[in-house]
Parts: structure tokens; C-alpha cells; sequence
């Protein structure tokens, strides 16, 4: 079965500044997709960022990129410039390839992100 | 496409009382998961359907919840009954092959009083 962990419950940031997100997980397949969502107060779920395991080119998405380690089987989050509004929940997810196998997704217990005025 | 729909947004009930909750996909999507959100357990998959059909609900918690899709732009989660435990957020998703990613609804607030 696979598995999502997202070790930092907790994390600020000041604005303006940078920080990284960390999630491992664990899988058998060998072609499958890692994503991050953004939980807002407002709870609804967004999309931030999309890799799929067979690219070894890091996704990047404006401000936020990920370091992919397909190796290590970890996913982290960067991101840059942090604004005010990416005060939220992130949650790291994995799903198997949906061309192969069914494709039901996985999430990470989340963590916290508050951006410091 | 207006994206996933839930409903209703919030829903305060009493214990026993039979609960529905209402999702219809994004139009083309053939994949629909419901997961329940809590601040103590997270975000549980509580049951995933593709091409209308039930493929794991291993985590549907007991018996009391149930699941159907009748067709692909409708599902339903019922609760029945409701236990003050079950209060939390319950989201809806869908997804297609093509997309990859899963397109969340606005979920729906139970609170079980």
C-alpha cells in the first residue's frame, strides 16, 4: 500500500522570504504522480504543483517549485517570494499512473504553513 | 464546467438522524472519491468509484456510512444514523485518466449535535 508522510506539522516563514515543504512516501510502481494541494482557511482544496515520476525535471509553477527524488522517494515544496496569502494547510498526494492502475489519490497528514508580516 | 459540486455547504443535524450528502462531478470525469477531513485524522479516503462503480471502500468507517453512484454525474453519502463523531468536513473529488489530478468540491460541514 502506498503511504504519504509529511514531516512538519508546523512551519512560518516572513514574507518575502523562502521555505521548503518536505514529504516522503512509499510505493512499489515505478510510474505514478506526486502532487501538492493548498487548503486555505477558506478549506477549499487547490492545486499548486503536479510531477509525474517518470520526468526527472523538476515541476515549477511561478513561485513554487519541488525537488523530486525519485530515488530517495521524496517530493519537497519550494517556495519563493512567500506572500501573505500562502498561509494555509499543504498536503503532499500520490497517485498510481491511471493508465496503468486505478487511480485513487493519497494524501499526507498536511502541515501548516503561516506567513509572517 | 461550474467544477464540483457539493451539497449542501453546511448541515447541522441530530443524533440518529439520516444524513445525505450530495456530489456531481466534473462532467467527463470517471473517477469520484469521498474523503472525510478532521483535525485529528486528516484527510481519510472513505470510498472511490470509477466508471460508477464502487473499487475501495475500505474506508468507509461502519456500517452506519453507505455510497452510491447511479450514474456519472450523481453520488451520494449517507449516514444513517449520525453519531456526533461523524461531525467534519466531507469533500467530494473527481478525476479522469487525462487530467491526472483530482478536482475537489467545496465540501460540506456536518456537525452531528
Amino acid at each position: 500500500a502506498q503511504t504519504v508522510t509529511q514531516s512538519q506539522p508546523e512551519m512560518s516563514v516572513q514574507e518575502a522570504e523562502t521555505v521548503t515543504l518536505s514529504c516522503t512516501y512509499d510505493t512499489s510502481e515505478s510510474n505514478y504522480y506526486l502532487f501538492w494541494y493548498k487548503q486555505p482557511p477558506s478549506r477549499q482544496m487547490i492545486l499548486v504543483i503536479r510531477q509525474e515520476a517518470y520526468k526527472q525535471q523538476n515541476a515549477t509553477e511561478n513561485r513554487f517549485s519541488v525537488n523530486f527524488q525519485k530515488a530517495a522517494k521524496s517530493f519537497s515544496l519550494k517556495i519563493s517570494d512567500s506572500q501573505l496569502g500562502d498561509t494555509a494547510m499543504y498536503f503532499c498526494a500520490f497517485m498510481k499512473d491511471p493508465k496503468t492502475s486505478y487511480d485513487k489519490v493519497i494524501f499526507g497528514p498536511g502541515t501548516s504553513l503561516s506567513v509572517i508580516p | 464546467d461550474a467544477g464540483v459540486i457539493q451539497s449542501p455547504r453546511h448541515e447541522v443535524t441530530e443524533m440518529g438522524q439520516e444524513v445525505t450528502l450530495r456530489c456531481k462531478p466534473i462532467s467527463g470525469h470517471n473517477s469520484l472519491f469521498w474523503y472525510r477531513q478532521t483535525m485529528m485524522r486528516g484527510l481519510e479516503l472513505l470510498i472511490y468509484f470509477n466508471n460508477n462503480v464502487p473499487i475501495d471502500d475500505s474506508g468507509m468507517p461502519e456500517d452506519r456510512f453507505s455510497a452510491k453512484m447511479p450514474n456519472a454525474s450523481f453520488s451520494t453519502l449517507k449516514i444513517q444514523p449520525s453519531e456526533p463523531r461523524d461531525s467534519a468536513v466531507y469533500f467530494c473529488a473527481s478525476s479522469s485518466a487525462l487530467n491526472t489530478e483530482a478536482f475537489f468540491g467545496q465540501g460540506t460541514r456536518l456537525t452531528v449535535v
